[in-house]
């Protein structure tokens, strides 16, 4: 059954660095999707990304944030310069297209950033 | 912006027995999905399910879409039940946005 994926797993990182988080979305699918958790809190959005653009964004994804589809399989969001409260799960999802029947989101198992 | 309210937020069972978690929403919505976040933190997809009844196993949800709440069952819990079960809303066409409830915090004991 096709998923999503995401690398790494988990990041540890030294406050002011930059970092990447990788994702693969299903193959077939055509919006995706950031959303990150604060330990202990619920999921919140941060940018949806279509046709190479982004579509939407949250208060949360200022400056500091951009997301990239650099070739035909992955997604990426960096992070320029990780502050501590950037420390959470980022998930990574895709679906096929808003407003389309059986628009499910697919969840990759996200990757726990750590800002030291 | 819109609310979605997830009741009651945290939850405990003994093993065998069933329960209803509930998520209300303040506006009408194109999509609804209900997860399981397991104790790795990983989301898994249990049902989407805009308006109508799904079943699949154990598990059931319906949503009254007019009324704007959703229903999730679990029958005969399990210990592999725990975890955090979450409750997400899109209330836009345009760009599938999701908006998380707070969750409800279920624990089965054996």
């Amino acid at each position: 059954e096709p998923e999503v994926t995401q690398t790494p797993s988990h990041q540890v990182t030294q406050m002011g660095q930059e970092v990447i988080l990788r994702c693969v979305p299903i193959s077939n699918h055509l919006y995706f999707y950031w959303y990150r958790q604060i330990l202990g809190q619920k999921v919140e959005f941060l940018v949806s990304f279509y046709n190479n653009e982004i579509s939407e964004k949250s208060e949360i994804f200022d400056d500091q944030f951009s997301v990239e589809r650099p070739d035909g399989s992955n997604f990426t969001l960096k992070i320029r310069s990780t502050k501590l409260e950037d420390s959470a799960m980022y998930f990574c999802a895709s679906s096929i297209l808003p407003g389309q029947p059986n628009n499910e989101q697919f969840f990759g198992p996200g990757t726990r950033l750590t800002v030291l | 912006g819109i609310q979605v309210e997830q009741s009651p937020p945290d939850l405990i069972l003994q093993e065998g027995a069933n329960s209803t978690l509930r998520c209300n929403f303040s506006d009408s919505v194109n999509n609804l999905q209900w997860f399981h976040q397991n104790p790795w933190g990983q989301l898994i997809n249990l049902f989407y399910i805009p308006s109508g009844t799904k079943q699949n196993g154990r598990l059931s949800a319906t949503t009254v879409a007019t009324e704007r709440y959703s229903l999730l069952y679990i029958s005969s819990s399990q210990t592999t039940d725990s975890g955090v079960y979450f409750c997400a809303v899109d209330i836009s066409s345009n760009t599938g946005k999701l908006i998380f409830g707070q969750g409800t915090t279920l624990q089965v004991k054996p």
